[in-house]
This record gives C-alpha cells, structure tokens and sequence, in this order.
C-alpha cells in the first residue's frame, strides 16, 4: 500500500495558462475524489468518480476545469485558463467504497499558485 | 444540508496538558464523522471515525473523541499534548445512509503546543 499519490506537488503558473494535475489511487480503490483546499478552509468537495465514471461534480467545478478517470485508474485534473482565483492546494482521495463504512484516504496534496 | 462547525481556528496548549478541539455539526440525522489531522504542507490523515457504533472512538497518536447525540457534537481530545501533536486538525462529516460519500469539513483549528 503505497497510499495516493498525486503530481506535480507543486505548480506555478502564469494566468491564462492551463495546467493539469495527476492522481494515482491506492490500488483496488475503485472510489477516486478531488478536493480543493484555499488557505484557512477546510477542503471543499470538487467531483467523484466510482471505477471510470464520473458520478458528480460540484457546482465549485466550472466549465474550465475537467476531470477525468479513464480505465478507473489514475485520474487527471485540468484547469484551463487559469486565474488567481484558482490557487490552491488540490486533493485526491480514494477508498474502497462509500465513505459510510469506508475510509478515505488523501494524498499529499498539489498546490497550484497562479501569477 | 451538513454542516461543521469547529470552534475556535487556533487552540495552543503546554506540552503534557489536555488538548480539547470542539466540533459541532447540524444535521437531522446523526451522520458519520471523522477527525482529519494535517501536517504543514501534507495532506490529510484520518485520526479516527465514527460510524453509529461505540460512541466513544479512539484513534491514532492518543486522541479520542466522543460521539454526543444530544449536545451534537463530536470532540476531540488527547490527556497530554506532544509536540509532535502540533498541527490543523478539521473534522468531517459525511450524510448518513448507503452510499454516502461526499465529505463535508469545517474551517480547521490549528493546534499550536508550548514547550
């Protein structure tokens, strides 16, 4: 067990460019989440994937960011034209079934700062 | 819809005194609830859960928290804080009921210790 893995850890990058992050679950875990974090909150719940489905996004994930888990394995993140306001730190997350009875278990975190 | 409330955004405590972290959530029916703890620049480790079994829960690192269905609340505590200890800690709940999986955190309280 290798726990979640996310990269690049960290990006900086200039307004408008896009950029893309990427997730590697902890194997067998067929749930995968995104998560975005802004200093001083708590994370905030972006979108969820069950296997290579995409099951819900939040109203947080504008048309510029997309999300995608293709084959149910590792999962990329892109945000498009980015603005300032997209800096923050992004977190995966993974587990084995719905969170009721199954822990989540988060990676390290991605922190993107936009210039 | 769920929410947490985490009083107080910085707790600091001596080293070998009582950590106390308060959190509070509103929901109708009791829901599942979790302590994450994250160190400076990582992400999130789960501490310990509550799934409608024993009500008190004890977690990793000495901490322990106390489901009260009446006072809605589900706080965090450890008899004698550590250095090590310090960190932001956020408390988490996720709807109860099959299938349940969207997280839902407080703000944070950062828990400083005094040597």
């Amino acid at each position: 067990d290798t726990g979640v893995s996310q990269n690049p850890r960290h990006k900086i990058t200039k307004r408008g460019q896009n950029v893309t992050f990427r997730c590697d679950p902890i194997s067998e875990h067929n749930r995968l989440y995104w998560y975005r974090q802004t200093l001083g909150q708590g994370p905030e719940f972006l979108t969820y994937f069950q296997n290579e489905a995409q099951l819900e996004k939040s109203r947080l994930l504008s048309d510029r960011f997309s999300a995608e888990r293709p084959k149910g394995s590792f999962s990329t993140l892109e945000i498009q034209r980015t603005e300032q306001g997209d800096s923050a730190m992004y977190l995966c997350a993974s587990s084995t079934g719905p969170g009721d009875g199954n822990t989540i278990y988060f990676g390290e975190g991605s922190w993107l700062t936009v210039v | 819809a769920q929410s947490v409330t985490q009083l107080g955004s910085h707790v600091s405590v001596s080293e070998g005194a009582l950590v106390l972290l308060r959190c509070n959530y509103s929901s109708s029916v009791p829901p599942y609830l979790f302590w994450y703890v994250q160190y400076p620049n990582q992400g999130l480790q789960l501490l310990l859960k509550y799934t409608s079994a024993a009500t008190l829960v004890k977690g990793i690192n000495g901490f322990e928290a106390e489901f009260k269905k009446s006072e809605t609340s589900f706080h965090l505590t450890k008899p004698s804080a550590h250095m090590s200890d310090a960190a932001e800690y956020f408390c988490a709940v996720i709807p109860s009921g099959a299938g349940s999986y969207q997280l839902t955190f407080g703000k944070g309280t950062k828990l400083s210790v005094i040597p």
